[in-house]
């Protein structure tokens, strides 16, 4: 089993709203990665979390605050949001942060809307 | 910093042969990888050259030269599901934990 799964699929939220993204894996992978992905523009890291504990936040705005309950679960909470949030955020989960290979396997996203 | 280089857009007919270059300016990383991003779906990685040099998966083929600063992606036996966008990606080396670097991305888009 290769797959890691994001919910929901689309999100439609109000700039006043609190939403969670959630992410799930499976492969006893112990390093798990927030991305942000706009049209026609490669993902951007967001988060990284190493064992359960969170290790790179690149500059996010703390309207997003991640949460990772256990090995295998990576939440996203969203509150407050600005219309230029909208986007597909991305999950994606590697065996180790520090192997060099670093193989990331992707989720099919959450697409979201900011009105 | 780390900067990929990637034409943004490559068109082909099925069965042809295509080659999507990725030039980069880094300090260093351990290697380069190539994603695979259909529309509307998630990047699935193809390949990973450590060492320079050719990589052959199948269809595809990725080639490293160091030296150069350069790598590619080959893609053999087009086929209309290859249409696609294509990443490639590094990771820089001594920075605590830092994930992937992608490129701008190179849209694919086979004929028949």
């Amino acid at each position: 089993d290769t797959e890691v799964t994001q919910t929901p699929k689309h999100l439609v939220m109000g700039m006043t709203n609190k939403k969670s993204l959630k992410c799930e894996q499976h492969m006893g992978h112990r390093a798990m990665y927030w991305y942000k992905q706009k049209a026609k523009k490669p993902p951007e890291l967001m988060f990284v979390y190493s064992y359960e504990k969170l290790s790179i936040n690149e500059s996010v705005p703390s309207r997003f605050s991640p949460e990772c309950p256990n090995s295998s679960l990576l939440n996203l909470h969203l509150h407050a949001l600005q219309p230029e949030d909208s986007a597909l955020y991305l999950c994606a989960s590697s065996q180790d942060q520090g192997v060099a290979k670093n193989i990331q396997y992707f989720g099919a996203g959450t697409r979201l809307s900011v009105l | 910093g780390q900067s990929l280089e990637q034409p943004s857009e490559v068109t082909a007919v099925e069965g042809a042969i295509v080659q999507i270059n990725c030039t980069y300016q880094t300090s260093g990383f351990y290697g380069l990888s190539w994603y695979q991003q259909h529309d509307g779906g998630a990047p699935t990685f193809l390949s990973y050259n450590a060492l320079d040099g050719l990589e052959e998966t199948g269809r595809f083929s990725s080639f490293l030269s160091r030296s150069d600063s350069y790598g590619y992606l080959l893609l053999q036996e087009l086929q209309m599901k290859d249409s696609a966008s294509y990443f490639c990606a590094v990771r820089p080396p001594n920075q605590a934990g830092t994930a992937l670097i992608f490129g701008k991305g190179t849209t694919l888009s086979v004929s028949s």
